[in-house]
């Protein structure tokens, strides 16, 4: 099974700044990631699709990159609204794994 | 509007079984393959089952394997989930969820998701 691990698991920011955490493959999975977004009570989102491809209706603020191995997902100038979670998943082979998510909390 | 609407979750006694079900509409249901996704309490989100559009193509995880069946009835745009042998870490809100691209011979991005369904196994 194709193991999915996020950095950090947590970090503090300030509405306006710029976050960035990445998504690391235990093999080669192409651009089969996607990025989704999870807050208390609510369903998850999909914010981005293989690796880089912006869901539509999701902000330009997000942005995706990465192939292979190595994958980031990159917050430009912080929302009040985009304090959640927020997990990686490779679609390269099932399991379809999820990694165990950066918690995005306020500084 | 796209949506799917989740329903049969409880309160069940371990070793106990449920259906699950997620009833779709807003688009063409026998295009996609669909799939479950299960969070349990103060944990992440964990991948449980997919299931191809004709409803051949089943897959599970590991930790589910042989106590859970996928299966969808495309007549009524309906996808379900038999889960069997419960147990207390089977507790979870469990989400149905929609392929972002309509079959292409894999399992994509989640691009619609329910509201969940909350099973929890208790005595």
């Amino acid at each position: 099974d194709i193991q999915m691990t996020q950095s950090p698991s947590s970090l503090s920011a300030s509405v306006g700044d710029k976050v960035t955490f990445t998504c690391r493959a235990s093999q080669s999975i192409n651009i089969y990631l996607n990025w989704y977004q999870k807050k208390p009570g609510k369903a998850p989102k999909l914010l981005i699709y293989t690796a880089s491809s912006l869901q539509s209706g999701v902000p330009s603020r997000f942005s995706g990159s990465g192939s292979g191995t190595d994958f980031t997902l990159t917050i430009s100038n912080l929302q009040p609204e985009d304090f959640a979670t927020y997990y990686c998943q490779q679609t390269y082979t099932t399991p379809l794994t999820f990694a165990q998510g950066t918690e995005v909390e306020a500084k | 509007e796209v949506q799917l609407l989740e329903s049969g979750g409880g309160l069940v006694q371990p070793g106990g079984s449920l259906r699950l079900s997620c009833a779709a509409s807003g688009f063409t249901f026998r295009n996609y393959a669909m799939s479950w996704v299960r969070q349990a309490p103060e944990k992440g989100l964990e991948w449980v089952s997919s299931i191809g559009g004709s409803g051949g193509d089943t897959h599970y995880a590991d930790s589910v394997k042989g106590r859970i069946t996928i299966s969808r009835d495309n007549s009524k745009s309906t996808l379900y989930l038999q889960v069997n042998s419960l147990r207390a870490e089977d507790t979870a809100i469990y989400y149905c969820a929609k392929d972002h691209f309509p079959n292409n011979g894999r399992f994509d991005a989640f691009d619609i998701w329910g509201q969940g369904t909350m099973v929890t196994v208790s005595s």
